[in-house]
Parts: C-alpha cells; structure tokens; sequence
C-alpha cells in the first residue's frame, strides 16, 4: 500500500542552520504530499503541502518540492529557530481519492540556541 | 488553537475497563478522523466518519468502535483496555472528505492503562 519514509531523529541543530528532513514516498498515482508538525504537547497541524508533480509548498519559512522522479518531498529551511523544535510528520493520503492520512513515523527536531 | 476539542485531556484506568473519548469538531466540519500515537506504532488512522456515516477503517481493534452523531460530534469508545493501548488519541476533522481537505487536529487525550 502507499506509505512514506521518513528519516530517523532526532535531529539536533544550532539556531540559523539549514534544516532538511527526508521524506520519500510509495504510491500508485500522484497523491497530494502533506507535512505535518507537532509541537510539544500539542496535536498535529498542517505546515504545508504540496497536489501535483513539481509543486512547491511552503509556510513559516518552510518549502518542500514534490519530486515525482525521486519520489521525495523533502522538507527544508534556510535558517532555523528555537521556536521550530517540534516533531515533523510526511503524510498522504492512504488511497487515491481517500482523504485518511498515512504518517511517517516522525522526525524530532531539536533546535539549540 | 485548531478548534477542534477533546474531552477528556488525560484518562487513566485499569486493565479490562472500558472508556469513552470524546470529540467535537470544528464548527462546519462533516469528517471526523481518530487517530491513535504510541511510541512504538507512530501515528496510526484508525477510522473515519463523514455527516454521521462510517467512512473508512483502519488498524482499529474490534475491541474499538466509535460513532459520529447528528450533532456531528464523536466518540470513539474502546473496552478490555490492554497496556499496550496507553497511547495518546487524536481526533482530526475536516471540511468535507477528500484528500485536498486540511484536516484539523484536536490536543488529544492521553490513555494510560495501568
């Protein structure tokens, strides 16, 4: 079935590094891409994402380019902030047409000052 | 604040007791979503509901069943807790059901099963 791979965490950077989190996926068709982000203690919500081939999404800094001949969505940000350290979630949809979700399992991110 | 809330914040109970999870969602939304988290599964669908109708089912135990109601809230209603069903529960609502939606997530309630 569809699913996504996502790196292992967590990542540990200084505030103003460049961020990349890995994200590839497997699905039949061209599925719209989410990244979720998971502040501490709080439930997911939707950073940004990305319906067809070659889209960029972006939010708060963040892009992430749906890459149909890597099959990747990887998620980047030039210069990253304490306030970013959170756990990032790479979804999509379970079946084409479905809106239920599919998760990686999550990659936390721990920004130092 | 997403607008979609939970009740109650944090369960804990005993093996082989059953409990019932509570959401609402975000005012005009017709899909609701359960998801379960648990540090060993990661995040996991477990069914969804569209204006009342069951919609889609995942990795949902049949010890686990929910329902949407004509007010359009949720409960998802799991019984002979186990320990391994401490997890932390989300409820998701959107719009309408389709993969373009934005699902809004609610804080979750944390389950601990002693």
């Amino acid at each position: 079935g569809d699913s996504v791979t996502q790196m292992e965490g967590p990542v540990t950077l200084s505030e103003e590094a460049f961020l990349t989190i890995n994200c590839t996926y497997t699905a039949t068709g061209y599925p719209s891409l989410f990244w979720y982000v998971q502040y501490p203690g709080e439930g997911l919500q939707l950073l940004l994402k990305a319906t067809k081939a070659d889209d960029k999404g972006s939010n708060k800094g963040f892009e992430a380019t749906y890459r149909k001949e890597t099959t990747s969505f990887h998620l980047e940000k030039g210069s990253v902030q304490v306030s970013d350290s959170a756990v990032y979630f790479c979804a999509l949809p379970m079946n084409s047409g479905y809106s239920t979700l599919t998760f990686g399992k999550g990659t936390m991110l721990l920004v130092s000052p | 604040d997403s607008g979609v809330t939970q009740t109650p914040k944090h369960l804990i109970t005993a093996t082989g007791q059953r409990v019932t999870l509570r959401c609402s969602p975000r005012s005009g939304d017709l899909s609701v979503y359960w998801y379960q988290q648990s540090l060993d599964q990661g995040l996991q669908f477990l069914i969804q509901y569209y204006n009342g109708e069951e919609r889609a089912k995942g990795n949902i135990l049949e010890r686990f069943s929910a329902q949407q109601f004509p007010d359009l809230h949720s409960e998802l209603n799991l019984s002979s807790l186990e320990l391994g069903d401490s997890a932390l529960y989300f409820c998701a609502s959107s719009v309408e059901a389709g993969p373009s939606y934005e699902q809004y997530f609610g804080p979750g309630t944390r389950l601990t099963v002693t």
